[in-house]
C-alpha cells in the first residue's frame, strides 16, 4: 500500500525551542495531508489539514501561530512546533489523502 | 457532526478466545469505515476497511461488516493470540480527515 514516512521518529528538546517534523508521501502525490496529535492513552485528534500550495486549515482550539504547517510540494508537508513547552509533548502523526495510511509518528518530548 | 463510538476497554482475553469490539458511528453521508491497530510505542496500522454498506473487511483473521441499518462496524476475531495485544481504533472517513473512536485496549494472556 501507499507509504507515508515521518522524520524524525523521536525528538527531545528544551522548552522554548522550535521543532520541525516532516511528513512525506513516498510513492504517490498528496495534495492534502493531515496532522494528528495523540496524547498518552488517548485517541488521535485532528490538528490541521495541510493543502499543497495554500494555507493550512486548523481545527478549533489549535493555535496556527504555534503549529506552523508548510506544504510546499505534493510529497512533503512539515509541521513546526514553535516555542515548544512541556505540554506540547505528544505523539504527532500525519496521513496523506487519498491514502488512509499513516506515517509512523513522531514522539516529541519537551523538557 | 460525524462521530465514532467504540466500547470502552481494557478488554482482557485468554489466548484463543473470541473477540468482539463494538463500534457504532454517526454520519450524515455514506462514510468509509476503518479499523486501525496501534502496538505499544508504534504508529497506526490499517487493519481493515469497508467502503459501503454490507461490505466485509478482513485481514489477519479479523473481520468487520459495514452495517448501515445498525450504523455499526464491529471488529471480530475467532481466536485471538498474545500478539494481538494492542489498542484498536475504529474510524470513519466521510470525505475529509479520519474521525477516530477513543480506542479499545486489548490484552491477550497466555
Amino acid at each position: 500500500g501507499a507509504v507515508v514516512s515521518q522524520h524524525p521518529s523521536w525528538v527531545i528538546c528544551k522548552s522554548g525551542t522550535s521543532v520541525k517534523i516532516e511528513c512525506r508521501s513516498l510513492d504517490f502525490q498528496a495534495t492534502t495531508m493531515f496532522w494528528y496529535r495523540q496524547f498518552p492513552k488517548q485517541s488521535l485528534m485532528l490538528m490541521a489539514t495541510s493543502n499543497e500550495g495554500s494555507k493550512a486549515t486548523y481545527e478549533q482550539g489549535v493555535e496556527k501561530d504555534k503549529f506552523l504547517i508548510n506544504h510546499a510540494s505534493l510529497t512533503l508537508s512539515t509541521l513546526t512546533v514553535t516555542s515548544a513547552h512541556p505540554e506540547d509533548s505528544s505523539f504527532y502523526i500525519c496521513s496523506a489523502a487519498p491514502s488512509q495510511y499513516f506515517g509512523p509518528g513522531t514522539r516529541l518530548l519537551v523538557l | 457532526g460525524d462521530s465514532v463510538t467504540q466500547m470502552e476497554g481494557p478488554v482482557t482475553l485468554s489466548e484463543e478466545a473470541f473477540l468482539t469490539i463494538n463500534c457504532t458511528y454517526t454520519a450524515t453521508g455514506y462514510p468509509s469505515l476503518f479499523w486501525y491497530v496501534q502496538y505499544p510505542g508504534e504508529g497506526l496500522q490499517l487493519l481493515l476497511k469497508a467502503t459501503k454498506a454490507d461490505d466485509k473487511g478482513s485481514n489477519k483473521g479479523f473481520e468487520a461488516t459495514y452495517r448501515k441499518e445498525t450504523t455499526s462496524f464491529h471488529l471480530e476475531k475467532g481466536s485471538v493470540q498474545v500478539s494481538d495485544s494492542a489498542v484498536y481504533f475504529c474510524a470513519l472517513n466521510s470525505g475529509y480527515a479520519l474521525n477516530f473512536g477513543k480506542g479499545t485496549s486489548l490484552l491477550v494472556t497466555p
